[in-house]
């Protein structure tokens, strides 16, 4: 049973186009963060939010998280061919010391020129 | 600064098989964590080290899965014996602390178990 749900799974558009992953949870983290990951790679941290509402911007993306932190999304405008790989989720258990995280499936993004 | 440094790169073994996998830490990351990432799906933790101490380990197939960081810096990823089903790619990731810090990851180790 996955902890969060990403859709879509699979995602190809043309360069320009605008998109939005989605992250869902019914469960409640202390924070949120999303990775990207390229082939034959480990994935990067892009960004952590962590209060309901809050809204972060990274040049082109746009990454929101739920009033009742239970979801998130990322939003990319005018997507480029360098935008192409495997963007994750990742939650953080409230009350966790450890610093655990759990990961989603992954939305697999392809941007064709 | 290096990253997280791991090998092998790629392990091709046959079923009931061992195979070992070393990681290196960024210098100075007292946390080190071991994912496992299936085909498909996202990592998912296997072990993570404090130093050289255990903190959570409860996703761990203690069966034949073990893993160990002696000096609390490099560690090693022992499987013995694979299983089919243990076809993945293994990630090392580091961080500075626990809870809210940054986790950087390494490229991983490709296996494949025939």
């Amino acid at each position: 049973t996955q902890l969060l749900e990403q859709s879509p799974q699979f995602l190809s558009i043309q360069e320009g186009e605008n998109l939005t992953v989605y992250c869902n949870s019914s469960s409640v983290f202390s924070s949120l963060q999303w990775y990207r990951q390229e082939p034959g790679e480990g994935p990067v941290l892009l960004v952590t939010v962590v209060t309901g509402g809050e809204v972060k911007k990274l040049k082109r993306l746009t990454f929101q998280f739920g009033d009742a932190r239970k979801d998130s999304s990322l939003h990319i405008t005018a997507a480029q061919p360098g935008d192409t790989g495997l963007y994750l989720c990742a939650g953080a258990s409230r009350g966790s010391t450890l610093g655990r995280l759990y990961f989603g499936r992954g939305t697999q993004l392809t941007v064709w020129p | 600064e290096a990253g997280v440094a791991q090998s092998p790169r790629y392990k091709i073994i046959e079923k009931r098989q061992s195979v070992a996998f070393w990681c290196n830490p960024i210098s100075g990351h007292a946390t080190l964590y071991w994912y496992q990432q299936i085909l498909g799906q996202g990592p998912k933790l296997l072990i993570q080290f404090q130093n050289n101490g255990v903190v959570d380990d409860s996703q761990l197939p203690k069966d034949r899965f073990s893993a160990e960081r002696l000096k609390g810096v490099d560690s090693t990823l022992k499987i013995q014996p694979a299983k089919l089903e243990d076809s993945a790619v293994y990630l090392c990731a580091s961080s500075q602390g626990l809870a809210g810090a940054t986790q950087y990851f390494g490229p991983g180790t490709r296996l494949t178990v025939l």
